[in-house]
């Protein structure tokens, strides 16, 4: 069964309104991040997060912030939305240690602002 | 900073060819090299990595991938590809001190039947 959810998995959003994206992860990790995906290109950092209550800035933060209420969960927040953050979104989780260099993927979210 | 090169974005083969897609990398210091996985609507996969040790790592369902310090790069390869093997494969590398990855821009494999 699937180890990092994410919710929902597509959604339609209108310019300047509340966009809340939402990842719980069963792998007991520490570590949590999220990514943005543009279409033809890798995965750039938004935020991440090493535990709960505490969140890190990533290489593209401006427009977005995150929510560690919890070690399970990881919220993506955009207070307003802007037709440039059209973009599929993947959250991943990690472990400390010697293996915090493996990320494992949710499926993702596609968001379209129009 | 980590930097990762994917030199060609689209790779078409036929089913039972071998493949080869290119990552080189730049970074001075202690480095783990992977290769992730993306089929098409999904979130990305780990297939394996390379810290120390013997420079070819073996991953899933076949694939291999061979370290060069020489020539900053970490090749993944696959002997006989399978029509599921098409997906949109990325090359990452990330600092042995920390847990941030730095992905490349990934290449499309199309395995034509």
């Amino acid at each position: 069964e699937a180890a990092v959810t994410q919710s929902p998995r597509s959604k339609v959003a209108v310019t300047g309104g509340k966009v809340t994206l939402s990842c719980h992860q069963t792998n007991n990790h520490d570590y949590m991040y999220w990514y943005r995906q543009d279409t033809g290109h890798g995965l750039r950092l938004i935020h991440y997060s090493y535990v709960a209550d505490s969140t890190e800035k990533g290489d593209i933060p401006d427009g977005y912030k995150a929510s560690r209420p919890s070690q399970e969960n990881f919220s993506l927040i955009l207070e307003l939305a802007s037709l440039s953050q059209t973009a599929v979104y993947f959250c991943a989780s990690s472990d400390r240690g010697k293996d915090q260099d493996t990320q494992y993927f949710g499926p993702g979210t596609r968001l379209l602002v129009l | 900073t980590q930097t990762v090169s994917q030199s060609d974005a689209h790779v078409t083969v036929f089913e039972g060819d071998s493949v080869e897609l290119r990552c080189n990398y730049s970074y001075g210091g202690s480095i783990y090299l992977s290769w992730y996985i993306q089929h098409h609507g999904r979130g990305l996969q780990f297939l394996l990595k390379y810290y120390s040790g013997n420079p070819v790592v073996q991953g899933v369902n076949g694939f291999e991938a061979e370290f060069s310090k020489s020539d900053s790069s970490f090749h993944l390869r696959k002997a006989s590809v399978h029509w599921s093997d098409s997906a949109v494969y990325f090359c990452a590398v990330s600092a042995n001190n920390n847990n941030r990855i730095f992905f490349g821009d990934g290449t499309q494999l199309v395995v034509k039947p």
